[in-house]
């Protein structure tokens, strides 16, 4: 399988200012199509997970711009250009290049 | 619109089968493309695939749980359902229904295992 490590595991941070998380996936997440299939989770407290990146850099509709990702191959960020509360939650990126399809362990948002 | 919507026991014994329905609208799994997938989160972990099938009837399993699961399709009720045999109490989890498009996902079923 795929290992997608994440960092870090916990962020605390100041409302209006950036937050950045890492993903680095164990092997390269080129798919023989020529995409790289990795996306960013957002899941608040008691909700489901919603996918606010696709292909490490492409917002989902509704996302708002202050979020963005990027990176190739087996190294990937998302960042939230100045973070507002509604944004506390934990953050999963996702591989859909190899099965089984993995996500990462988790980056817990918080307001400091 | 597509919901989705899971359904199932919430409470089952350990080495008892798990029986999941996952209930769609608004989509058609014989449509090209489309598949339904099994998500599941324990309690304050992380996420993990489970199984997905395929609008032509492919299906994928983790390979760590593979013997254990099996995901079927009714097109014309449009439900997935998984059963997942031999449960254990480390099967605790919250049990996601999704779309394969990621962008459409099940409420989510907490079944606990305890005898």
């Amino acid at each position: 399988d795929v290992v997608m490590t994440q960092s870090p595991l916990s962020l605390p941070v100041t409302l209006g200012q950036p937050a950045s998380i890492s993903c680095r996936s164990s092997q390269s997440l080129v798919h023989s199509d020529g995409n790289t299939y990795l996306n960013w989770f957002q899941q608040r407290p008691g909700q489901s997970p919603r996918r606010l990146i696709y292909t490490v850099s492409n917002r989902d509709s509704g996302v708002p711009d202050r979020f963005s990702g990027s990176g190739s191959a087996t190294d990937f960020t998302l960042k939230i250009s100045r973070v507002e509360a509604e944004d506390v939650g934990v953050y999963y990126c996702m591989q859909r290049t190899h099965w089984p399809w993995t996500f990462g362990q988790g980056t817990k948002v918080e307001i400091k | 619109q597509i919901t989705l919507k899971e359904s199932g026991p919430t409470l089952v014994k350990p080495t008892q089968t798990l029986t999941l329905t996952c209930t769609f609208s608004g989509f058609s799994l014989s449509t090209s493309g489309v598949g339904v997938g099994w998500i599941r989160q324990p309690p304050g972990k992380a996420l993990e695939w489970l199984a997905l099938i395929y609008w032509d009837d492919d299906k994928r399993y983790s390979p760590s749980l593979k013997s254990r699961l099996t995901i079927t399709k009714d097109t014309s009720r449009n439900q997935v359902v998984l059963t997942m045999t031999n449960m254990d109490p480390v099967d605790t989890a919250t049990y996601h229904c999704v779309h394969n498009n990621l962008r459409n996902w099940g409420q989510g079923t907490l079944v606990s295992v305890s005898s």
